[in-house]
């Protein structure tokens, strides 16, 4: 069965610096999405993309995030100067089809830990 | 936009009973609530989901029910059983599946 894969699994990073976490969604699947869980609290919405752009974002995707599809596989997220609260488990997930709704399937996600 | 409430946030049963949690929705263009199962550090797995042109969907143990004029959905899960046990997620999508809204979440415990 197709996977979304995540790289890395955990994060530790210094606070203040950069972070890419990397996606890889499944092959034929048009939307991407970027979800943040932290710990014991509910999955927040942080970004899509469809078509090379961003579609829609949440208030929580500030200036400091930025997303991009540097090649026709991955999808990454990238966090500027990180912050403490920025720890988090982040999900990136995937779906097939355009203008009807199916499942968004997500990574195992990537536990990004700043210190 | 859409805003997703989901409760209870925490439920206890003995193993063999019923469990139900319920979830409500604001937005009447969403039309696709999916329910997610995540275990302990673990991915959200998706384990039903309803359209809105259906009231009731049902695989074997678990079901979803849709009452659109409410703006409610709820999962049932029947004769549960101590691998039931996880955090659930209803979320809800409209047609154009720019974004799903999650609900708060529910953590499941099924005593043995």
């Amino acid at each position: 069965e197709p996977e979304v894969t995540q790289t890395p699994s955990h994060q530790v990073t210094q606070m203040g610096q950069e972070v890419i976490l990397r996606c890889v969604p499944i092959s034929n699947h048009l939307y991407f999405y970027w979800y943040r869980q932290i710990l014991g609290q509910k999955v927040e919405f942080l970004v899509s993309f469809y078509n090379n752009e961003i579609s829609e974002k949440s208030e929580i995707f500030d200036d400091q995030f930025s997303v991009e599809r540097p090649d026709g596989s991955n999808f990454t997220l990238k966090i500027r100067s990180t912050k403490l609260e920025d720890s988090a488990m982040y999900f990136c997930a995937s779906t097939s089809l355009q203008g009807s709704v199916t499942e968004a399937f997500f990574g195992q996600g990537t536990r990004l830990t700043v210190v | 936009g859409e805003n997703v409430e989901q409760h209870p946030s925490t439920l206890s049963v003995q193993e063999g009973d019923s469990a139900v949690i319920k979830c409500t929705y604001s937005d009447s263009a969403s039309n696709y609530f999916p329910w997610y199962k995540q275990e302990l550090g673990k991915r959200p797995q998706l384990i039903i989901d309803i359209r809105s042109n259906v009231g009731e969907k049902k695989d074997q143990r678990i079901a979803v029910t849709l009452n659109k004029t409410a703006k409610h959905f709820s999962l049932h899960i029947t004769e549960t059983q101590p691998e039931d046990s996880a955090v659930y997620f209803c979320a809800a999508s409209s047609h154009t599946g720019n974004q799903f809204y999650f609900g708060t979440g529910t953590s499941l415990t099924v005593i043995p």
